[in-house]
Formats: structure tokens, sequence, C-alpha cells
């Protein structure tokens, strides 16, 4: 989607190996989103960012970090994989103000086996 | 909980005929209502949203969806189903005072030549 990538868009590791997620954004939106999809279960939100160094935790942060020391990168670690954490991740931006949707990146598969 | 609910696994409909897709949500107060839909290995995109005025609200690829507050719905509806209308369907919620988007667990819409 424009204005919004993430990589990889596939991976494949090992339990027990840290794994880092980039979101790269190029339209300087203050808002940024990791959200995994699983299903039956939609997606979830798993964290968030308002700024630079101003993050917060969603409903399924377990087992997840995030950092965002520029406006256009958000990363998102699984410090170290488990199989349940075998999922599509999504990216979102959003710009400031109350009525605007979310952009989402094109997701990463990630398989830990 | 705030939640929102997709009724339907999927839904399946003969080319030509008018479809609905089912959402349903419980959130506290007036939150902002959308639809994503998202096709095969590819990231959600924005169809349309309700953020007031209006209930009939009109987006993408003639799709438009009907806000009913007293049953706390937000029904997707498209007058005339084409195959190339089949995906993944989510209904999202954003509550009042949040920055974070509600996801119901989606539907799959199937159009059947």
């Amino acid at each position: 989607d424009a204005g919004i990538t993430q990589s990889p868009r596939h991976k494949v590791t090992e339990t027990g190996t840290p794994v880092t997620l980039r979101c790269h954004q190029t339209e300087n939106h203050r808002y940024m989103y990791w959200y995994r999809q699983d299903p039956g279960h939609g997606l979830r939100l798993i964290h968030y960012s308002y700024g630079v160094k101003d993050t917060d935790k969603g409903e399924v942060s377990d087992g997840y970090s995030v950092s965002r020391s520029k406006t256009e990168d958000f990363l998102l670690t699984l410090e170290s994989a488990t199989s349940s954490q075998t999922s599509v991740y999504f990216c979102a931006i959003r710009p400031v103000g109350k009525g605007y949707g979310y952009t989402f990146g094109s997701g990463t598969r990630l398989t830990v086996v | 909980a705030q939640s929102v609910a997709q009724p339907e696994d999927q839904v399946n409909v003969a080319e030509g005929n008018p479809l609905t897709v089912k959402c349903t949500y419980s959130v506290s107060g007036n939150p902002y209502l959308f639809w994503y839909v998202q096709y095969p290995n590819r990231g959600l995109q924005f169809l349309l949203k309700y953020i007031t005025g209006d209930n009939l609200v009109k987006g993408s690829y003639g799709f438009e969806a009907e806000f009913n507050k007293s049953q706390t719905s937000f029904h997707l509806k498209k007058p005339s189903a084409l195959v190339s209308d089949s995906a993944l369907y989510f209904c999202a919620v954003r509550p009042p005072n949040t920055d974070k988007l509600i996801f119901g667990t989606g539907t799959r819409l199937q159009v059947f030549p």
C-alpha cells in the first residue's frame, strides 16, 4: 500500500530466537500500530505509538516489544519467538484527526518452527 | 468489554443479487465505525466509515453501510454483487476518546457466477 511498507514479507524462524519486524512510512503520520491476524480472531492490537518514543500496549502485548526512534519507523520485536506467535502481522498508520481510518501495510507472514 | 461481532463466518451470494454483511457492536457512547476489505495475501483496504450525520454512508466499489444506533449495528450492503467482490470483510469500531480500532473476526464473502 502506498506510503507504508513492511519488511520482511515472509519469515521462518526457530523457537527461542529473537525476531524484528519493520514498518516504514513515508506519510509522516503520527500514529502507528501493530496488529496480528489469526483465523477466528480477526485483528488484535499488539502495540501502538503516538509518536517518537511514545508507545503503549495493546490487548495481546505479552512476548512483544516495540520501538519508535524515528517518525517513519516502528519496529516490532519478538524477544524469544514461540509457536503461538506464528501469525500474519500488519502495521497501520493514521494521521491526527478524529475521523481518519487506518492505512495498512501488506503484512508479514511469520512462521515459528 | 467493548467488542465487535460479525455473526457470519461466510456469506454466499449469486452475482447480481444484493448482499449484506452484518456487524453489531458493543461500545459505550458514539463510536466511529469502519468497514475494511482484505483480498488474498494483501493488507486491509478502507471501504467506508461512519462518523456522524446521515445513517446511510456510501463507500468504495459501490458498497454502502447503514448505521442503526438503536440496534448498534453497521451492516455492509451492495445492491448487486460482483464475483470480484469475493474477499474477507472486517467491521471495526473506534470507541470515543480512544485512538484504537477494535475489529470483528471477519466475514468471508463468496460471490458465485
